[in-house]
């Protein structure tokens, strides 16, 4: 079936770097964007941009642009988000979660699969 | 605009029909589709209506959605001890170039 397995926690010191992987299966990565999505203890979602796995091209919410990178491995079907110069309040469960087809010619879509999410601890 | 406003809590009891609101601006509501999210405690989200109406396979039909102008609704019928979650509304922003999330509502079965 279609899924997103993520890579496990990690716990980081402030100005450290992160790199969270999301591995999918039963589909084909460069078919679908892929939005990373983070969700702070006790709080709402917050997106924090999309990758286009097939062409590379990624978008990034103005909040993170200069901090986040997106990339993927498309030989192994996983997308990666790197977060840098991690602060405290980084600290939150980190997701991927795959939106609309790529060939559609938009991203704006529902976000239909999403992975179990990666506990991301920034602490001195 | 940095979130949809959404009311922080909702309840209902069993059998009872539930409605969550979420309201937005002409650049996000106004002009794209909505999609709702389910988020029980301690999983991941789960798309539960996406462009306004339509339900993924597998949503029971007690979960339906609208849209009118610039706000949407969820509305959840026959309400059950397992719909207590998290629902947040979320809509395209042609802003932010990405979609937008409502500040989620807690839904409490009594």
């Amino acid at each position: 079936q279609v899924q997103l397995v993520q890579s496990g926690a990690e716990v980081k010191k402030p100005g450290a770097s992160v790199k969270v992987s999301c591995k999918a299966s039963g589909y084909t990565v460069t078919d679908y964007y892929m939005h990373w999505v983070r969700q702070a203890p006790g709080q709402g979602l917050e997106w924090m941009g999309w990758i286009n796995p097939n062409s590379g091209g990624t978008k990034s919410a103005q909040k993170f642009q200069g901090r986040v990178t997106m990339t993927r491995d498309t030989s192994i079907n996983t997308a990666y988000m790197e977060l840098s110069r991690l602060r405290s309040d980084d600290t939150a469960a980190y997701h991927c979660a795959r939106g609309g087809s790529v060939w559609s010619g938009s991203a704006a879509d529902g976000l239909d699969v999403w992975g179990q999410g990666t506990t991301v601890t920034v602490s001195s | 605009q940095s979130v949809l406003t959404q009311p922080p809590s909702a309840s209902g009891t069993p059998g009872q029909r539930v409605t969550i609101s979420c309201s937005g601006s002409s650049s996000n509501i106004g002009s794209n589709t909505v999609n709702w999210y389910q988020q029980l405690p301690g999983t991941a989200p789960k798309l539960l209506i996406y462009t306004n109406n339509q339900r993924p396979s597998g949503v029971p039909d007690r979960f339906s959605g609208s849209k009118s102008g610039t706000s949407a609704s969820l509305a959840i019928s026959g309400l059950q001890s397992e719909d207590e979650a998290d629902y947040y509304c979320a809509a395209w922003d042609d802003s932010l170039n990405g979609p937008l999330f409502g500040g989620g509502t807690k839904l409490t079965v009594l």
